[in-house]
């Protein structure tokens, strides 16, 4: 079992904000890392999938980057809007099928 | 296109009871999982499967058992239910070929389970 941290467990900004968060995870037999968005009342959806050491992804006004060597990837939302109120996972994987989801950061954007 | 789909949405069990939760997917997806959310804890997987006929544990998997008899669908059962299996469980499918999780998954809608 993969001990994966996301930093902060919670984060109150206002509209119009920029701000990242963190996930942690142990660089030792990677395969892929991905994020995930989930409002609440529905299921989690995928935001991005990483493989490679200095990726970088981007959707809209949110991007991740991603460094396998010291095992961490950010998570970036420019510009917040009410709308990216929501819990964001970060799962490693390894290279055995499975994900291990961390507890995620829990969002909220403010009017 | 329907996606992941789970029945039920809702049950509510006595403790000893048993239930079957059954997620189908359109997909065509090689692998399927079976996860459960609990406050603080995340999500936790309980038992995959990487193809039709095949199926393996997971992180929790004591209290469950599962069957992939056809490859659109997965079913999650509890024998002998007990309140610590009081959760919400979540069905997910990907595509795989490898079986490196290079590939997004997507996930049902949830089924919302009480043990009383």
């Amino acid at each position: 079992i993969l001990n994966v941290e996301q930093s902060p467990q919670s984060l109150h900004v206002q509209e119009g904000d920029s701000t990242n968060f963190t996930c942690s995870f142990p660089s030792s037999n990677f395969y892929a890392l991905h994020w995930y968005r989930w409002e609440t009342a529905k299921s989690p959806e995928a935001l991005f999938v990483m493989t490679l050491n200095g990726d970088e992804k981007k959707k809209g006004r949110i991007s991740a980057t991603l460094n396998t060597k010291e095992g961490y990837s950010y998570l970036y939302i420019k510009g917040s809007q009410p709308e990216d109120s929501a819990t964001y996972l970060c799962a490693p994987g390894g290279s055995n099928y499975k994900l291990t989801f961390g507890k995620g950061t829990l969002l909220t954007v403010n009017p | 296109n329907a996606g992941v789909t789970q029945t039920p949405k809702f049950r509510v069990l006595k403790t000893g009871q048993s239930m079957t939760l059954l997620c189908a997917q359109d997909m065509n997806h090689e692998y399927m999982y079976w996860y459960r959310q609990d406050p603080g804890m995340g999500l936790r997987l309980i038992h995959y499967s990487v193809g039709e006929g095949t199926t393996a544990k997971g992180e929790v998997p004591d209290g469950y058992n599962v069957s992939r008899l056809k490859k659109q669908n997965f079913l999650l059962g509890l024998e002998s239910a007990a309140p610590s299996q009081t959760s919400v469980y979540f069905c997910a499918s990907s595509y795989g070929t490898s079986g490196d999780p290079v590939y997004e998954q997507y996930f049902g809608p949830g089924t919302r389970l009480t043990v009383t």
